[in-house]
């Protein structure tokens, strides 16, 4: 149990072009899920936090207006990187946390989505 | 910023016990100790958490000091499958995981 899947898993676009990135909770309801980015050799930086049904909250630094969240379900969540540049290539990590209170309150991650913006 | 403490990269036979350090001296009387992993170009794993008492389940144990100021993640009988970043997280609300830069452990045969 507690698979949460990203799709694509690789993606390569254009500069100026938007990219939409999907997280999916496939076994379980998630009331909050979690945008992480990676750059290589670096650590994971969260980005935001999203609760189904409401806007997001972003981390310090991250523009909202560039990175659309929306958690529409309870078992989707979406990550548009709008008018992506190439500083903008990065791993994209999705995490979810599951409303049954019998689990550990830890997150379970994605995949990842590893975005080239040529 | 990470208020953990771990060394960069370790080594392992395979077989043997791995032992990860982790100093959280600053660490809050509601705070608990998280350990998670990332294999290459993977999301992170859960491993473990604990809050005071050490903890084991079919992954790895942990053991917390009496103090609470560092704990040790121990992977009884690594294997190749084992190599990831080990990340040791401290945390109250996990809605805030912040990591740290992790232990690179290789496992070699």
């Amino acid at each position: 149990g507690a698979v949460v899947s990203q799709h694509p898993s690789r993606v390569i676009c254009k500069s100026g072009t938007s990219v939409k990135i999907e997280c999916r909770s496939l076994d379980f309801q998630a009331t909050t899920m979690f945008w992480y980015r990676q750059f290589p050799k670096q650590s994971l930086m969260l980005m935001a936090t999203s609760n189904e049904g409401s806007k997001a909250t972003y981390e310090q630094g991250v523009e909202k207006d560039k990175f659309l969240i929306n958690h529409a379900s309870l078992t989707l969540s979406t990550l548009t990187v709008t008018s992506a540049h190439p500083e903008d290539s990065s791993f994209y990590i999705c995490s979810a946390r599951a409303a049954w209170i019998g689990w550990n309150n830890e997150q379970f991650f994605g995949p990842g989505t590893r975005l080239t913006v040529l | 910023d990470a208020k953990t403490t771990q060394p960069t990269s370790m080594d392992c036979a395979e077989g043997r016990a791995a032992n990860l350090p982790c100093n959280h001296s600053t660490i809050s009387g509601n705070e608990y100790v998280y350990w998670y992993r990332q294999i290459h170009s993977q999301g992170p794993q859960y491993i473990i958490h604990g809050l005071k008492n050490n903890e084991t389940n079919e992954m790895a144990s942990l053991i917390i000091t009496e103090d609470r100021k560092s704990s040790t993640l121990i992977l009884p009988h690594a294997t190749l499958r084992d190599t990831a970043v080990y990340y040791c997280i401290v945390t109250y609300n996990t809605d805030k995981l912040i990591f740290g830069t992790g232990t690179r452990l290789q496992v070699f045969p």
